[in-house]
């Protein structure tokens, strides 16, 4: 079946000016992650969804972020008055449940590259 | 001290090499453990998970020392389709959420 997928794939934007990103997960997967990965950083947790609720928000860095999940699905993750330092990828990833066993693996999406001017 | 603690490399390789890569963790509390995989702009794929001391798939073999907070990674015989980033990831270790904290990765080269 199809995999995670993420739109849109690049995202150029000015200053000040409010982004959404979107992720699609795997059909059936329950729980939902959203990372960033700043250039030559590794990935930084921002916040999880188990079905349409986030018990989980302690990466999101400020509170120009937020996110959403609807029907269990789709997640939007909005970023309001945009700054050059959230220039980033953002990856979007699900996996079946939201524990994670030896062998519940996460499955990535190719991300949005997103690039404040 | 960090999370997760890499070596970022890079470390280069000729062809059919066996090299190894380190990992320290600072969460205890972590049950589960893996090694992504990240091509050059491209999102982390599963290399492999590490199960209970260890285990092997292949050309890879991975290690996990929970008393000294430390996992391993040795690929024996390099190919050039080895070459990439290499992430090392614990599960996050609290309230059954399943985040993962990613190392910065340890980049590998492999040459002809």
């Amino acid at each position: 079946g199809a995999g995670v997928s993420q739109s849109p794939s690049n995202k150029v934007t000015e200053k000040g000016k409010d982004v959404e990103l979107r992720c699609d997960p795997i059909s059936g997967h329950t729980a939902l992650y959203w990372y960033r990965q700043s250039l030559g950083q590794g990935l930084e947790f921002l916040i999880y969804f188990q079905g349409n609720s986030a018990p989980d928000k302690s990466g999101l860095p400020s509170d120009r972020f937020s996110a959403e999940r609807t029907g269990g699905s789709v997640s939007t993750l909005t970023i309001q008055r945009t700054q050059q330092e959230d220039s980033a990828v953002y990856l979007c990833a699900s996996s079946p449940t939201g524990t994670t066993l030896a062998k519940n693996i996460q499955y990535f999406g190719a991300g949005t590259r997103l690039s404040v001017l | 001290r960090k999370e997760v603690e890499q070596d970022p490399g890079p470390f280069n390789v000729p062809e059919g090499a066996t090299v190894a890569f380190n990992c320290t963790y600072s969460n205890s509390a972590s049950q589960s453990f893996f090694w992504y995989r990240q091509d050059c702009r491209k999102e982390p794929k599963l290399l492999m998970s590490v199960y209970s001391s260890g285990n092997e798939d292949g050309r890879f073999t991975a290690q996990l020392n929970r008393a000294s907070q430390y996992i391993s990674l040795l690929i024996r015989d390099s190919k050039l389709s080895d070459s990439a980033t290499y992430l090392c990831v614990p599960e996050g270790g609290s309230s059954n959420t399943g985040k993962l904290i990613f190392g910065q990765g340890t980049t590998l080269q492999v040459k002809p």
